[in-house]
């Protein structure tokens, strides 16, 4: 069965601050990874999706690495705003016959103070 | 934002009694799945389809039923609600793994369901 853990469960940072989210996952064999958002009340807005046969993805000041072989995932953040407090999921999709369940981790909360 | 409406938003039942959450999208996707999220279990699935009356289960599905009859529409049915089953409901879709690998989107959530059972 898939695991997937998020480490740190909390993390708070001043404003400007370049941080590093961590996903592992125990099963390699993966068809995606992806990074959610969530606001408190909200739901998911999906940031960045890895395939498996890629090594990273870039939106903006986010940037998601993917080490398959490892079972882990990054998300970095660049410049950290206020604005990038929530929470931080990741899930894995395992494909084929199992494409589209999607295992997620526990989530980061992020509060960037200014 | 992708055509996801979930209804209705909030909700409080009594245990026992039926309840239907509803989920329909304007995507014209071919996947759609209803996870629940709880506190220090994160979102876990519950059922999800692919295709018109086609269902299959996911991680949490005892007590749980959904059906599809059109593609816009993927019904979750708690046949007797118990308070076990309070959380938030969200809805998503996605594409088909072939239509996903060209067009590189990803998978879309609703704004959630609040289900109070007391």
């Amino acid at each position: 069965k898939q695991e997937v853990t998020q480490i740190p469960a909390a993390l708070s940072v001043p404003e400007g601050e370049n941080l590093v989210l961590n996903c592992s996952f125990t099963d390699s064999a993966i068809y995606n990874l992806q990074w959610f958002r969530q606001d408190p009340g909200k739901g998911l807005t999906s940031l960045l999706l890895i395939q498996s046969s890629q090594r990273e993805q870039t939106s903006g000041r986010l940037n998601a690495s993917l080490d398959k072989s490892s079972g882990r995932s990054t998300l970095y953040i660049a410049a950290s705003q206020p604005g990038d407090s929530a929470t931080y999921l990741c899930a894995v999709n395992a494909g084929g016959t199992s494409y589209g369940k999607l295992t997620f981790g526990q989530g980061t909360i992020l509060t960037v103070h200014p | 934002d992708a055509g996801i409406t979930q209804s209705p938003r909030h909700k409080v039942t009594e245990t026992g009694t039926p309840v239907t959450l509803r989920c329909h999208q304007t995507e014209n996707h071919r996947y759609m799945y209803w996870y629940r999220q709880d506190p220090g279990h994160g979102l876990r699935l519950i059922h999800y389809s692919y295709g018109v009356k086609d269902t299959d289960k996911g991680e949490v599905s005892d007590g749980y039923s959904v059906s599809r009859s059109k593609t816009e529409d993927f019904l979750l049915t708690l046949e007797s609600a118990t308070s076990s089953q309070t959380s938030v409901y969200f809805c998503a879709i996605s594409e088909s793994p072939i239509r996903q690998a060209i067009s590189g989107n990803t998978i879309y959530f609703g704004e959630g369901s609040w289900l109070t059972v007391v």
